[in-house]
Parts: structure tokens; sequence; C-alpha cells
């Protein structure tokens, strides 16, 4: 069964500072891993995807980046702004189909 | 393209009442997906569709649930008999399957049920 871990479970910056999310999975057999962002009380908007034979993906402020022989992932913000403010989750895909979600990264960004 | 749309957004019922969720995908979207979330945890697979036709189900889906996917379009969940332990947010994606790739999924508001 995969196990997803994120670190640090919660992060409270100052707004402007560049900031990495980490994200470690046990199973390095992956087809995909998608980052998420979630507000409280909403559900997730996919941030980036990442398929198994790439390294690293880029979306404006955001960079992902894939290591998947030894099962880790990190996200990368640069410039955070208060509306960064948010739950970030990571998610490897296993089987194809479904997704395998970590418990989150709770991150504030302070005026 | 409106988003994957999920109704109803929030859901309260008494113990041991049935309720039913639907999930309209994106259009054209041939792959969709339930998943469940409870407070501070991150979402947990329950089920998913390619077309209509129901591939896979995790064995968090007990006999109570089912789902289905009438002509490869919108989606139903069906909880009987509900349990105080039902309560959680109900999420659904959609992706589009090509062959070789494994595609981006989407996902809704959610449901948010509450069972007193």
């Amino acid at each position: 069964k995969q196990e997803v871990t994120q670190i640090p479970a919660a992060l409270s910056v100052p707004e402007g500072e560049n900031l990495v999310l980490n994200c470690s999975f046990t199973d390095s057999a992956i087809y995909n891993l998608q980052w998420f962002r979630q507000d409280p009380g909403k559900g997730l908007t996919s941030l980036l995807l990442i398929q198994s034979s790439q390294r690293e993906q880029t979306s404006g402020r955001l960079n992902a980046s894939l290591d998947k022989s030894s099962g880790r992932s990190t996200l990368y913000i640069a410039a955070s702004q208060p509306g960064d403010s948010a739950t970030y989750l990571c998610a490897p895909g296993n089987s194809g189909y479904a997704l395998n979600f970590g418990k989150g990264t709770s991150l504030l960004v302070t005026p | 393209d409106t988003g994957v749309s999920q109704n109803p957004r929030h859901k309260i019922t008494k113990r041991g009442q049935n309720v039913t969720f639907r999930c309209d995908p994106i259009s054209e979207h041939n792959r969709l997906y339930w998943y469940r979330q409870t407070l501070g945890q991150g979402p947990e697979f329950l089920t998913y569709f390619q077309n209509e036709a129901q591939l896979e189900k995790s064995r968090l889906l007990s006999d109570r649930f089912s789902a289905e996917r009438p002509k490869g379009s919108f989606s139903t969940l069906e909880i009987q008999r509900t349990e105080q332990g039902d309560s959680a947010m109900y999420l659904c994606a959609s992706s589009y399957r090509v062959t070789g790739l494994h595609n981006e999924q989407f996902f809704g508001p959610g449901t948010r049920l509450t069972v007193l």
C-alpha cells in the first residue's frame, strides 16, 4: 500500500519568501504524480502533473520536481503571496487510476 | 468547459436514511472517480469508471455504497442506511484517458455529508 508523507505538516511564512514543500512516497512504481491545492471546505485544484518519465514541471511561480527512484517530490513556490495560503496535497498514482494522497501541508502566507 | 460539478453541495441526514449524490464530469472525459475525505486527511479513493463500466472499487466501499454511471455521462453515488461514520466530503474527479498517458484528474467542489 502506498504511503505518502508530506513535510512540514504546517508552515507560516511572510509574504515574498520562496518556499519548498516536501513529499515522500514508499512505492516508487508510479505512473504520475499530481500536486493540488485545497482551500478550506472546498474541492481540489490541480496545480501540476508530472508523468513518471519527467523530472520536473513548471507553471508560473510553481515548480515541481520528481525523483521517482528515491520516492520524493518537491513543490517550490517562488515569491509567496497571501493568496497562496491553502493546503497543498501531493498525490502519486500507482495504478493508472487511483491517486494516493498525503495529509497535506497547510500553508499560511502573512502580509 | 465548466469543470466538474457536484450536487448537492451539502447534505444533512439522519442515521439510517439513504442519500444520493450526483457528479457531472467535464464533457468528453471518459474516466470518472469518487473519493472520500474526512477532516484533516487526504482524499481516499473509492471507485472509478471508464465510460459506463465500473472498473475498480476500493475495499472502503462497503455493500451500503453503490455507484453508477449510466451512458457514461454523469454518475451517482448512493449510500444506504447511513451511519455517523459516513460523515465526510465526497469528491468526484474526471480525466480523459489516452492509451499510454496518465492524464490529469480534475476535481469537483465536493458534497459534504453530515449524518446526525
